[in-house]
C-alpha cells in the first residue's frame, strides 16, 4: 500500500459546527503532516507528528487541533472556523531521515459558511 | 530559516520545446531539494529530490534538475514538453538538520501551448 487516503474528500460547515479531517496510511511511516492549501498558492505547513509525538505546530490558531492516535492514523478536529479557513487541506506521510519524501493524499475540500 | 524562490508564477511553452522552471533556495549550507507536480484536484507528487550525492538529479517523466551552489539554484528542466505536462510545479526545501520542516516555494504553473 503505497496511499494516504484522507477522508472526507469534500466538507462543508457552518461556524458554530465541530467535524473531523482524517488521514491514514500504512505504509510504515514516522511522521506524518498537514498542510493548508489555499487557491492558487503553495501548502503552508501546518503540523506535523513526529513518532506520533507533536514536533511542529507552525502557529496554528487553536480551532485545528490535530490528533496522531497511532502511527497510521492522523486526524484534524475542527472547532468554530471562519469562512477565511476554507481550503484544500493536504496530509501527508514521510519515512524520516535524510531527504525526507513527503507522499500525499488527495486532499480534503472544506468549506465553511 | 530555509525558503525557495520561483521565478515565475506562470510559465507557457510550445509542444516539443524545452521546459525550465526556475528555483533558488537561500541557505548558506546545501539543503535538501525537492520538486512536486500538483495536477487539478489532486495532492502532490514528487519528480525528484537533491540529497548531495549527485548534482544532476533525474525525476520521473523525463524532468531533471541540476543543483548549482554558486548560483544557489535548482532549476527544473525537460527536453520536450508534453500537453500532459500542464500543471502546478512546486520547489521545496528542508534543512539537514531539521528534516520534518518542509517548506514550499509559491509555485509555477506550466501552460503547454498545441
Amino acid at each position: 500500500d503505497t496511499e494516504v487516503t484522507q477522508t472526507p474528500k469534500h466538507l462543508v460547515m457552518g461556524m458554530t459546527n465541530k467535524k473531523s479531517l482524517k488521514c491514514e496510511q500504512h505504509m510504515g511511516h514516522r511522521a506524518m503532516y498537514w498542510y493548508k492549501q489555499k487557491a492558487k498558492k503553495p501548502p503552508e505547513l501546518m503540523f506535523v507528528y513526529s513518532y506520533e509525538k507533536l514536533s511542529i505546530n507552525e502557529s496554528v490558531p487553536s480551532r485545528f487541533s490535530p490528533e496522531c492516535p497511532n502511527s497510521s492514523l492522523l486526524n484534524l478536529h475542527l472547532h468554530a472556523l471562519q469562512p477565511e479557513d476554507s481550503a484544500l487541506y493536504l496530509c501527508a506521510s514521510s519515512q524520516l531521515g535524510g531527504a525526507n519524501v513527503l507522499t500525499f493524499g488527495a486532499g480534503s475540500r472544506l468549506t465553511v459558511l | 530559516a530555509q525558503s525557495v524562490t520561483q521565478l515565475g508564477s506562470h510559465v507557457s511553452v510550445s509542444e516539443g520545446a524545452l521546459v525550465l522552471l526556475r528555483c533558488n533556495y537561500s541557505s548558506s549550507v546545501p539543503p535538501y531539494l525537492f520538486w512536486y507536480v500538483q495536477y487539478p484536484n489532486q495532492g502532490l507528487q514528487l519528480l525528484l529530490k537533491y540529497t548531495s550525492a549527485a548534482t544532476l538529479v533525474k525525476g520521473i517523466n523525463g524532468f531533471e534538475a541540476e543543483f548549482k551552489k554558486s548560483e544557489t539554484s535548482f532549476h527544473l528542466t525537460k527536453p520536450s514538453a508534453h500537453m500532459s505536462d500542464a500543471a502546478e510545479y512546486f520547489c521545496a526545501v528542508s534543512e539537514m538538520n531539521r528534516d520534518d520542516k518542509i517548506i514550499f516555494g509559491k509555485g509555477t504553473r506550466l501552460h503547454i501551448l498545441p
